[in-house]
């Protein structure tokens, strides 16, 4: 079974506009990371938050947690048509050792 | 890029047959783990091995096995091949089993089961 859950499963914006997609957990956390992957290749991690923050910047990318609903969101703004790919959340075991992706938001930006 | 080299590229068996994927992890990184990414799904977490030991496994039949090697190089086996088998098999090396670490993935391994 997914930790994650992410929210909308697919979604189509034009260049330049805001993106923004929603993980949820299940279980407690220490930490939360998304990452992304082009078109059926390696995941490339984007930001890990840890569970006493809040929100968290790099770049063009806003990633809020909120640890009460177990939720996250992944805000990508001003977005170009390289920002195109699969992102997904993912959690670790309280182990460390397993790391457990949701089932990933394809996201496609149209020039 | 990630400095995760993984071969082959792609590959092509039928039922019931055994494959070997095979992985190099990123310089001083001493933990691998691999995942089965099914089309259209989030991968799935197969095992992790951190200092040549198995060190966690996900919900897989024994019949996926791995190896990690004093180089930290790693290999999943896969044997009795079944068609649910075919994904995109991908290794991830990192730092140490903390789980505070970035996983840094390499590009995969599309195996196909006819």
């Amino acid at each position: 079974s997914q930790q994650g859950e992410e929210d909308p499963q697919a979604l189509s914006i034009q260049e330049g506009e805001n993106a923004t997609m929603n993980c949820s957990y299940k279980t407690s956390i220490n930490n939360l990371q998304w990452y992304r992957q082009n078109s059926g290749r390696g995941l490339v991690h984007l930001i890990l938050i840890r569970s006493n923050e809040r929100e968290k910047h790099s770049g063009r990318l806003r990633v809020t947690l909120d640890t009460s609903k177990k939720s996250s969101s992944l805000l990508i703004t001003a977005s170009r048509a390289a920002d195109t790919a699969s992102y997904f959340c993912a959690t670790y075991n309280n182990a460390g050792n397993m790391l457990t992706f949701g089932g990933g938001t394809r996201l496609m930006v149209k020039p | 890029e990630t400095g995760v080299t993984q071969s082959p590229t792609h590959l092509i068996k039928t039922r019931g047959q055994q494959v070997t994927l095979r992985c190099s992890s990123q310089s001083g990184h001493n933990t691998v783990s691999w995942y089965q990414q099914a089309l259209g799904q989030g991968p799935q977490f197969i095992f992790q091995y951190y200092r040549e030991e198995e060190n966690g496994r996900g919900n897989f039949p024994p019949r996926f096995s791995g190896l990690q090697f004093p180089n930290y190089s790693s290999e999943l086996n896969v044997n009795a091949l079944e068609l649910d088998d075919s994904a995109l098999y991908l290794c991830a090396s990192s730092y140490s089993t903390s789980g505070e670490d970035t996983q840094y993935f390499g590009p995969g391994t599309r195996l196909t089961v006819l």
